[in-house]
């Protein structure tokens, strides 16, 4: 099992571009999360899912969007990007309620200038 | 009070140094609790979950203690690898989200020194 895979590791993008960080899991888990961790800061919940076609908002979510259309994947969307999402951004999953322990991707670290 | 709080850190201890941290969670209804670790630049890992009954794995001794809402890890003969950031987790549970989520505290650090 790969666990859980993000693309692009890294990427700069310019003040109002858009851009789609991807996230994927082979570990048949339903509940997916993305979150975002800026330098020396705790991570904050951003979106989360608990199952293909349901998604719900996190601590952070304004800027952002999600989609959840198989058990797979769990992509966010960034629009209109601004300094302030410069972060690193990681996706987890995790198998159920009884078995919540998460497990995550390498991240995607984003530069917006 | 913040819905978990950790011990600030930084902590510098030698090699073969026993350390602990402790962290402290407000939800008194919160089921699940864990430990992970956070190398500089990597994404979390679970390192261990932590059990009512206090639970060990290896070099690494986890207790929970349900009255006083704090939770503990233990390290005993420090390694180098140990340098890390230890992040304390906990499953809120009551009218703010149910345990599908996770709340993760700040994290301590740690280095350990030859």
């Amino acid at each position: 099992n790969a666990g859980v895979t993000q693309t692009p590791k890294f990427r700069i993008l310019k003040i109002g571009q858009s851009m789609t960080l991807q996230c994927t899991q082979d570990m048949n888990h339903n509940y997916m999360y993305w979150y975002r961790q800026d330098p020396g800061m705790g991570l904050k919940l951003i979106y989360y899912s608990v199952g293909a076609g349901i998604t719900d908002k996190g601590e952070v979510p304004n800027g952002y969007n999600v989609s959840r259309s198989t058990t797979e994947d769990f992509p966010l969307r960034l629009e209109l990007a601004a300094p302030s999402q410069t972060s690193v951004y990681f996706c987890a999953s995790s198998r159920t309620l009884s078995i919540p322990q998460q497990y995550f991707g390498p991240g995607t670290r984003l530069t917006v200038t | 009070r913040k819905e978990v709080e950790q011990d600030p850190g930084p902590f510098n201890v030698p090699e073969g140094a026993t350390v602990a941290f402790n962290c402290t969670y407000s939800n008194s209804a919160s089921q699940s609790f864990f430990w992970y670790r956070q190398d500089c630049r990597k994404e979390p890992k679970l390192l261990m979950s932590v059990y009512s009954s206090g639970n060990e794995d290896g070099r690494f001794t986890a207790q929970l203690n349900r009255a006083s809402q704090y939770i503990s890890l233990l390290i005993r003969d420090s390694k180098l690898s140990d340098s890390a950031t230890y992040l304390c987790v906990v499953t809120p549970a009551g009218p703010q989200g149910g345990s599908e989520k996770l709340v993760f505290g700040k994290g301590t650090k740690l280095t350990v020194n030859p």
